[in-house]
């Protein structure tokens, strides 16, 4: 599975924007990028992916570099609630391929 | 987004007895679940793939004599831990997909405590 590279930790400031970066450097041209997060004691939660445009939800968006090495998952007004585990992923294109997990981006959202 | 159904979310044995995890998909069929273990302060770790009707895959270092995994339905999967002792005291988390999908659901996760 090619690997993801995310910091550690981050903090925002309730009510701020977020940018959550993640390398990807040795992604393949069929890789997915996922996003996923895990708040305190539950299971992880999708929140998006992408292959090469830009994405947006209800929940955040993903800007995904022009040479796909790269992506950030953009929260636009951090709440409380955002505090969590942020996990990229790279998921190949299949039949329901597995999610390797990586150490991911713990957000702290302070008031 | 679909919902999977995991039980129980906590469980407490004694060391050297078995207990049972049940993962359902209650609005969609699973082709394949997945079951991770997470430490705390960890990531996940997956511990086997498993396939309707068919054997599950086990991650290398997961001992399947210990971790029985059985997926005998399209909404059904359980995880057995045989024989537990404390050091198997993990949270336990599900995942459900099916063919074709690009998004996996998780379910609530169970936390095993074995004294």
């Amino acid at each position: 599975d090619a690997k993801t590279t995310q910091p550690n930790s981050m903090e925002s400031n309730e009510e701020e924007p977020v940018h959550l970066p993640c390398n990807h450097s040795t992604i393949s041209g069929t890789d997915y990028i996922h996003w996923y997060r895990q708040l305190p004691s539950q299971g992880p939660e999708y929140v998006i992916h992408g292959l090469t445009s830009n994405v947006n939800n209800r929940m955040a968006s993903l800007a995904i570099a022009e040479d796909r090495k790269s992506s950030t998952l953009i929260l636009h007004r951090a709440t409380l609630r955002d505090a969590a585990v942020y996990y990229c992923i790279l998921r190949a294109v299949g039949t329901a391929s597995k999610l390797t997990f990586g150490t991911g981006t713990r957000l702290q959202v302070t008031l | 987004g679909a919902v999977v159904s995991q039980h129980p979310s906590r469980v407490i044995c004694k060391s050297g007895t078995s207990v049972k995890i049940e993962c359902r998909s209650l609005d969609f069929q699973a082709t394949t679940m997945f079951w991770y273990r997470q430490f705390p302060k960890q990531s996940l770790m997956l511990m086997a793939t498993s396939n309707e009707g068919s054997k599950a895959t086990y991650e290398q270092g997961v001992e399947k004599d210990k971790f029985l995994i059985n997926h005998a339905s399209l909404t059904l999967s359980t995880l057995t831990v045989t024989s537990a002792h404390p050091e198997d005291s993990s949270f336990y988390i599900c995942s459900a997909s099916w063919a074709g999908n690009t998004e996996a659901f998780f379910g609530q996760g169970t936390r095993l405590t074995v004294v």
